[in-house]
């Protein structure tokens, strides 16, 4: 079966730190891979997905970045963290008319 | 473009009580169609989906929906509503001409009042 790990789970990181959010997806191959914010009161916002191996796309502009060195990894990172990327990231991978599967999530707080 | 709009950022439901839950979409495509709930600090979880065939989706934890192309509506519903419903709702719809990306309504945070 299909699963999606996510780590870490909790994050305290100082402001002007780097930050390096990790997702792995097993029991597929190929999958479409997402990373979403969620800020209090603001709901899902989509940051980044890839359809394959160093293939991002970028949908808002950000102090953030992503990449994915393999076809099961999928990694969120910032030089230097901001308070407004404080927050709760997901992950996801998609199987298409199945929808979404989510990890469990990190909740960062910068400070 | 696929959108999805979900009336009434809180609800709140005496238990035992109806929950309804409402989700209008817009999609140039015959649409698929989602519901997840999400916990305090979890990910969000698929309660129920709705891709072809019957328009009425029973899903887990007792919720269905129906879909009603007429209406672009996709309402979530509980008939009795326990002290764990109480979290958050997204609906979803997706675009199967973008590779099947999903477009989330904003949430709606469900209160259980004892």
């Amino acid at each position: 079966s299909q699963t999606i790990h996510q780590w870490p789970a909790t994050l305290v990181q100082p402001v002007g730190s780097p930050l390096s959010l990790e997702c792995t997806v097993e029991g597929t191959s190929n999958p479409n891979l997402y990373w979403y914010r969620q800020a209090a009161g603001r709901g899902l916002q989509l940051l980044f997905y890839s359809v394959g191996i160093g293939q991002i796309s970028s949908e808002v502009p950000q102090n953030l970045s992503a990449s994915r060195p393999q076809d099961r990894q999928f990694i969120l990172s910032s030089k230097k963290l901001l308070l407004s990327d404080s927050g709760f990231y997901l992950c996801a991978w998609s199987h298409r008319q199945g929808g979404y599967t989510f990890g469990s999530g990190t909740r960062l707080t910068v400070v | 473009a696929q959108s999805v709009t979900q009336l009434g950022s809180h609800v709140s439901v005496s238990e035992g009580a109806l929950v309804l839950l409402r989700c209008n979409y817009s999609s140039s495509v015959p649409p698929y169609l989602f519901w997840y709930v999400q916990y305090p600090n979890q990910g969000l979880q698929l309660l129920l989906k709705y891709t072809t065939g019957a328009t009425l989706v029973k899903g887990i934890n007792g919720f269905e929906a129906e879909f009603k192309k007429s209406e672009t509506s996709f309402h979530l519903t509980k008939p009795s509503a326990h002290m764990s419903d109480a979290a958050e709702y997204f609906c979803a719809v997706s675009d199967r001409s973008n590779d099947y990306k999903l477009s989330f309504g904003a949430g709606t945070t469900v209160t259980v009042r004892a």
